[in-house]
């Protein structure tokens, strides 16, 4: 079946350095591929999103890169700050599904 | 001006009990989802809405029944309720639509913690 396989599970960074989340799907149907941060307690909230005939997309200290040939994407942020510490998720999928990653627990250490 | 809204917040039950959670957006959206999230934080898509009509269901035990009396609205029941129910229900929503874009970035309800007792 579809699947999305996230990776790390948990990663740990200094602040001002940088994270990186990769996430790889199965569906080649797929064709939107959104982000999503989860704080404590709290409703997803999109950060960022791609479509598939776009390789790469930055807004301030985010970005995504996509390869459709590996069905690869990955999640890009610099200079990290406590604040970005959350629960992050890839998805992928078309109109009216989206398969979500397993999670990425980042944790900014000041 | 609350995009999306569930009712209630919080659920605690008692094994075996009925219950229904209710969700309700106002952003004219023609989408509407369930999401399950456990306690691993897995977000696992249940059921997609698409103006009233059910697109999509994921394997979903019969015991959960959608419900969607108007494009605005998508209410879950719940019978004969498992511990293994117990988790965290989102209610979502979007434009939808066949190209992709930022039409189809997901709104996401509160929540409704549901506790299995």
């Amino acid at each position: 079946g579809e699947n999305v396989e996230q990776h790390p599970s948990t990663l740990s960074v200094q602040e001002g350095d940088s994270a990186v989340i990769k996430c790889t799907y199965s569906d080649s149907a797929s064709n939107y591929f959104p982000w999503y941060k989860q704080e404590l307690g709290k409703r997803p909230q999109l950060i960022i999103d791609i479509r598939s005939n776009v390789g790469e997309k930055k807004d301030q200290r985010i970005a995504v890169t996509l390869n459709k040939t590996a069905k690869h994407f990955s999640l890009h942020i610099t200079e990290t700050q406590p604040e970005d510490s959350a629960v992050y998720f890839c998805a992928a999928g078309g109109t009216y599904k989206y398969i979500f990653g397993t999670g990425t627990r980042l944790k900014v250490l000041a | 001006d609350t995009a999306v809204s569930q009712t209630p917040k919080y659920l605690v039950t008692q094994m075996g009990n009925d219950k229904s959670i209710k969700c309700e957006q106002n952003l004219g959206h023609d989408t509407m989802y369930w999401y399950k999230q456990d306690s691993k934080k897995f977000l696992k898509i249940m059921f997609s809405y698409n103006n009233k009509e059910l697109i999509i269901n994921e394997t979903v035990p019969n015991r959960f029944s959608p419900k969607s009396p108007d494009k605005a609205h998508l209410n879950l029941h719940i019978n004969s309720l498992e511990l293994g129910d117990s988790a965290v229900y989102f209610c979502a929503s979007s434009q939808g639509g066949t190209v992709p874009s930022s039409y189809n970035e997901q709104f996401f309800g509160p929540g409704t913690r549901l506790t299995v007792l």
